[in-house]
């Protein structure tokens, strides 16, 4: 198994640009995850997916920040807007029954 | 809250020794579990703890559950250098993270 797989791994954008993230869960996981790391807060969860629907985003920032799983085996987290303050490293990680498997992250960079 | 709360929030100790790390919950829990953190790279699981389990072992690694207490420890015995890594604890589903213990093994 490939593991959780995330693109890009890397971004760089200006503000104002629309940014993608994008997921693939480890196939059989019923759970997904979106976090965001930062030296000052830390390890934020912004939204889960269980069976593709989205139980919580009470995470989700503002309203510049979406996610959809429109099939069980992809996810994205957009940003539109994207602001300065968005940079950050992103995470993606499913889960089935116990334990999480994280991505390897993208590492967004808003200038 | 459903998150965890890691302690001591750094440690640095010689390689060979033993370290440990503590966590604290709130609210009662299914399970527990502990991830590693390498820098530039997403959370590793460790060890899951159930809530009816009180000790478990995986290689170098022995968690502890005090549901009374609502903590965990995470001890790591005879540390190398590649144990250097960020910890973190987690309860159930919807992990919510704490800021987790940065721990720096010295050569």
């Amino acid at each position: 198994d490939a593991g959780v797989i995330q693109s890009p791994r890397h971004e760089v954008t200006e503000m104002g640009q629309e940014v993608t993230l994008r997921c693939k869960p480890i196939s059989g996981h019923n759970s997904l995850f979106w976090y965001r790391q930062t030296m000052m807060r830390g390890l934020e969860l912004l939204i889960y997916f269980n069976n593709n629907v989205p139980i919580d985003d009470s995470g989700m920032p503002e309203d510049r920040f979406s996610a959809k799983m429109p099939n069980a085996s992809f996810s994205t987290l957009k940003i539109q807007p994207s602001e300065p303050r968005d940079s950050a490293v992103y995470f993606c990680a499913s889960s089935a029954t116990s334990g999480y498997t994280f991505g390897s992250g993208t590492r967004l960079t808003v200038v | 809250s459903q998150q965890g709360e890691e302690d001591p929030q750094a440690l640095s100790i010689q390689e060979g020794e033993n370290a440990t790390m503590n966590c604290s919950y709130k609210t009662s829990i299914n399970n527990l579990q502990w991830y590693r953190q390498n820098s530039g790279r997403g959370l590793v699981h460790l060890i899951l703890i159930r809530s009816n389990e009180r000790e478990k072992h995986s290689g170098r690694l022995r968690v502890t559950l005090d549901t009374s207490k609502k903590s965990s420890s995470l001890l790591i015995t005879a540390s190398r250098a590649a144990d250097t890594a960020s910890y973190f604890c987690g309860r159930d589903d919807k992990i919510i993270f704490g800021k987790g213990t940065r721990l720096h093994i010295l050569p």
